[in-house]
């Protein structure tokens, strides 16, 4: 079975240009989540999808990220423009429960590694 | 204080010793409990969930303490490839959020 599948794996980009991420999940999995990921640290959660609703934003920059996932599969996170401290490892993960975290499995990607310049 | 914290390590251990962290959580109301291994450039992989009456798996052992609102990992007989970086995750069940811990790194030495 087909993990989750991200690309590109690694952007190298110019400050305030665009970028887009993209993510299919585990084939059946409901629940989509992005992740960014700064050096030491864990995961921060940017925004979650139950099927193509997203649920928790709450921490998706809003003035210049967005993210979307038509038909509730495959997803797109975008930032534009980027600047100097969006460098980071953006992780999609997927899981089975509507909720994800019964039973705290998620299941992630390799992740996009960008670097803004 | 953060939500949910760890120790950033790095624990240098020899192979084949017991090494024990622990991961502290603010919220009394957490409900769902559970360890994530990442390994270096790689993503994190569940490594296991952490029930009230402590649980095992093999050579790993983690353990709920509610009252001082800790969790802890035990590797015991530790191997090379045991090198990597543990991260907490608790989950508040009232908005179904996870919050991840910083991570503890550990280097398990020849």
């Amino acid at each position: 079975e087909a993990g989750v599948v991200q690309s590109p794996r690694y952007k190298i980009i110019e400050k305030k240009q665009p970028v887009a991420f993209w993510c299919n999940p585990i084939s059946g999995h409901n629940t989509l989540y992005w992740y960014r990921q700064n050096l030491g640290q864990g995961p921060e959660l940017l925004i979650r999808y139950e099927n193509e609703e997203a649920v928790d934003d709450s921490q998706l920059p809003k003035d210049r990220f967005s993210a979307e996932r038509l038909k509730g599969v495959d997803s797109t996170l975008k930032i534009q423009p980027a600047e100097l401290g969006d460098s980071a490892v953006y992780l999609c993960a997927s899981s089975l429960d509507p909720a994800g975290s019964n039973t705290g499995e998620l299941f992630f990607g390799e992740g996009s590694r960008l670097t803004v310049l | 204080r953060k939500e949910v914290e760890q120790d950033p390590g790095p624990f240098n251990v020899p192979e084949g010793a017991t090494v024990a962290f622990n991961c502290t959580y603010s919220n009394s109301a957490s409900q769902s409990f559970f360890w994530y291994r990442q390994d270096c450039r790689k993503e994190p992989k569940l490594l296991m969930s952490v029930y009230s009456s402590g649980n095992e798996d093999g050579r790993f052992t983690a353990q709920l303490n509610r009252a001082s609102q800790y969790i802890s990992l035990l590797i015991r007989d530790s191997k090379l490839s045991d090198s990597a970086t543990y991260l907490c995750v608790v989950n508040f069940k009232s908005n179904y959020q996870l919050i991840w811990g910083a991570g503890t790194k550990l280097i398990i030495k020849p």
